[in-house]
């Protein structure tokens, strides 16, 4: 079974640019999840997707952040425009369901100049 | 605010020995914790699920309690092999559609 995919792996920005990521979770899992992982620190959770709704974007930073995930499977994570405290690692994780182990793609590691 | 506490500093054990993590939580009603462990430059991997209604699971080498009078979870691993050096992250979630929330992890050195 392939495990998620995600892509790019690094990205270096400078502040106010913009990047997108990009994830491909477990095929028939139907909940996604974005969390960022700033050094030394868990993951926190930015969005949670059921299917192609979201759940729980209560600590995405909607000014600057936004998730999309079409058709219910990829997902997109974009940063418009990018602030030096942005520089992290983006985790996406999918799950059968809710309230189930949720399995880890490597992560992009971005880091804003 | 929900607060969930683990070691920041790095525990140091020899191989063999048995390597006791700590996961502490405040102001928090877990339906139920989960482990997971994270080596350098990877997402985290799923170790073990443990439910508000259950005091113990094992797993191989591993083993997990959960004490929700004590608001505190141990996380043993025994016969500790140096690959079992890496960080370790406790997760909580109150069930339904409640987040999962992780804590900050701690690091685990085992020597040979």
């Amino acid at each position: 079974e392939a495990g998620v995919a995600q892509s790019p792996r690094y990205k270096i920005i400078e502040k106010r640019q913009s990047v997108a990521f990009w994830c491909n979770p477990i095929s028939g899992h139907a909940t996604l999840y974005w969390y960022q992982q700033i050094l030394g620190q868990g993951p926190k959770l930015l969005i949670q997707f059921q299917n192609n709704g979201v759940v729980d974007d209560s600590q995405l930073p909607k000014d600057r952040f936004s998730a999309e995930r079409l058709k219910g499977v990829d997902s997109t994570l974009k940063i418009q425009p990018a602030k030096l405290e942005d520089s992290a690692v983006y985790l996406c994780a999918s799950s059968p369901g809710f309230q189930e182990t949720q399995y880890f793609g490597p992560g992009t590691r971005l880091l804003v100049l | 605010s929900q607060k969930i506490e683990q070691n920041s500093e790095a525990l140091n054990i020899q191989e063999g020995k048995t390597a006791t993590l700590t996961c502490n939580y405040t102001n928090y009603s877990p339906a139920y914790l989960q482990w997971y462990r994270q080596d350098p430059g990877r997402g985290p991997v799923f170790l073990l699920l443990i439910r508000e209604n259950e005091k113990e699971k094992r797993k191989e080498r591993l083993k997990v309690t959960f004490d929700t009078t004590l608001k505190q979870s141990l996380f043993h691993i025994t016969a500790s092999q140096p690959a079992d050096s890496a960080t370790y992250l406790c997760a909580l979630s109150s069930g339904g559609y409640q987040k999962v929330t992780f804590g900050t992890g701690t690091k685990l050195q085992v020597i040979p």
